[in-house]
């Protein structure tokens, strides 16, 4: 059972445009939902976050857009650049349990080119 | 260190051997996570700790793999008989504390049975 659904697989973006993606969750237990930034050989790279309470969080050129009632959350990355060609996850883990895990549950990740 | 790493960056094995793999978390943090990211399963939890202890070992595949923890830092997973189906990148994440929903990872170990 895939409980993050990321759409979509592939993206490819003219360079300053808008970079779109988005994820679908069905486990109300989530409660932190984190964007990954990875690049080819190295490791996945936090890129921003967001908790529940909030419908949107923004850091300089990365937004993600939070809808709790639809279970969905996306990435808006601005001003797209060459530099930003890299493979994005989302993810999301559960509220605080006893045994202090916060496994990530990610979706299986969209390869974003931009071009110049 | 300024960051998670893990060691060796690639391994290569023959089906039916043992591997180890290392990871050392960033200095302070508590919790530990490993992962294993491969084409068909994409980034799959394996292992969670908290210090020396693993409260939540759902993720594990099989009995084949194991870890542990030693001094609340360095960490090894060790994967018996390999199979060819546990070729793959596993990678680890360190956070803050158990209370820290932020993981940091490391750069992987690819993992190449034969």
């Amino acid at each position: 059972q895939q409980q993050v659904k990321q759409s979509p697989q592939s993206l490819i973006v003219q360079k300053g445009g808008i970079s779109i993606i988005n994820c679908a969750y069905e486990n109300t237990a989530f409660d932190y939902f984190p964007w990954y930034q990875q690049f080819p050989g190295k490791g996945p790279a936090l890129l921003i976050a967001i908790r529940p309470d909030v419908s949107e969080k923004k850091e300089g050129r990365f937004t993600i857009s939070f809808n709790k009632s639809a279970k969905q959350f996306s990435l808006h990355i601005m001003d797209s650049q060459p530099g930003d060609s890299a493979t994005y996850f989302c993810a999301a883990s559960p509220a605080y349990s006893g045994a202090g895990s916060y496994q990530l549950t990610f979706g299986k990740g969209t390869k974003l080119s931009v071009i110049p | 260190g300024a960051g998670v790493s893990q060691s060796p960056s690639n391994k290569v094995t023959e089906k039916g051997k043992d591997v180890e793999l290392r990871c050392d978390p960033i200095s302070g943090h508590t919790a530990l996570y490993w992962y294993r990211q491969s084409l068909g399963q994409g980034l799959e939890f394996l292992i969670y700790f908290q210090g020396n202890s693993a409260p939540d070992k759902s993720g594990l595949p099989s009995d084949r793999f194991s870890a542990e923890r030693t001094g609340g830092s360095v960490s090894t997973l060790t994967i018996q008989r390999t199979q060819q189906e546990d070729s793959a990148v596993y990678l680890c994440a360190s956070s803050r504390d158990s209370g820290s929903y932020e993981q940091y990872f490391g750069p992987g170990t690819r993992l190449t049975v034969t």
